[in-house]
């Protein structure tokens, strides 16, 4: 049972617009969320997290929305640039942002049209 | 410079030769972990340590083994390696509630 979904393999944005990145959980206990960005042969990075207390988290071009309700959050970023081309993983954990029982999605390809 | 190093990069072996894929960090991180990412199935978590001499088996610890016997080493061990094994595997280090550090990763291909 994937408890982390991320159901677009891949999403195709033109510069300068917003992309928007979405992922579902279906685990109440997940209680912190955090998104990372992968380049090609290169380990994923940390680029944002949000705390299930807030709704919002905002770190320049990138923003996370978390709807609880819903078990939906969202990465915009705004605005895209070609670097920001890489795959992105939701990640959510049941322990206060901590390592320990992180699941991931399975990604989303994102590509940016110059 | 603050990292996670994983060797080899790149390995091809046969079906049965034991290898070893190693992992250190220099940050002081009390949590390592190794994923493996495979097409459509994004990361899952092989094995994971809390701290020295604690090792717990994470999604998919079949057919690997690992060992924590430094705070900054966490090799994985493939006894036997099998062609399901074939995969790219990162290796991972974090202080407890905060957000993970990747390795570059190793690719593995067992024929």
């Amino acid at each position: 049972d994937q408890q982390v979904k991320q159901n677009s393999p891949s999403l195709s944005v033109q510069e300068g617009r917003i992309s928007i990145l979405n992922c579902d959980y279906t685990n109440s206990m997940f209680d912190y969320f955090l998104w990372y960005k992968k380049y090609p042969a290169e380990g994923p990075t940390f680029l944002i997290s949000i705390s299930s207390i807030k709704d919002k988290n905002e770190d320049g071009r990138f923003t996370v929305f978390l709807n609880k309700s819903a078990k939906h959050l969202s990465l915009h970023i705004v605005p895209s640039q070609p670097g920001d081309s890489a795959v992105y993983f939701c990640a959510a954990s049941p322990s206060g942002g901590g390592a320990d029982g992180l699941t991931f999605g399975k990604g989303t390809h994102l590509i940016i049209q110059p | 410079e603050a990292q996670v190093t994983q060797n080899p990069r790149y390995l091809i072996t046969v079906t049965g030769k034991k290898l070893t894929v190693t992992c250190s960090q220099n940050m002081n991180h009390e949590y390592m972990s190794w994923y493996r990412q495979d097409p459509g199935l994004g990361l899952r978590q092989i094995y994971y340590s809390m701290n020295v001499e604690v090792t717990d088996k994470g999604d998919v610890p079949e057919g690997y083994k690992v060992s924590r016997k430094e705070k900054r080493n966490f090799p994985l061990i493939l006894e036997s390696p099998s062609p399901n094994q074939t995969s790219l595997y990162f290796c991972a280090s974090s202080r407890y509630n905060s957000p993970l550090h990747f390795g570059n990763g190793t690719r593995l291909t067992v024929t």
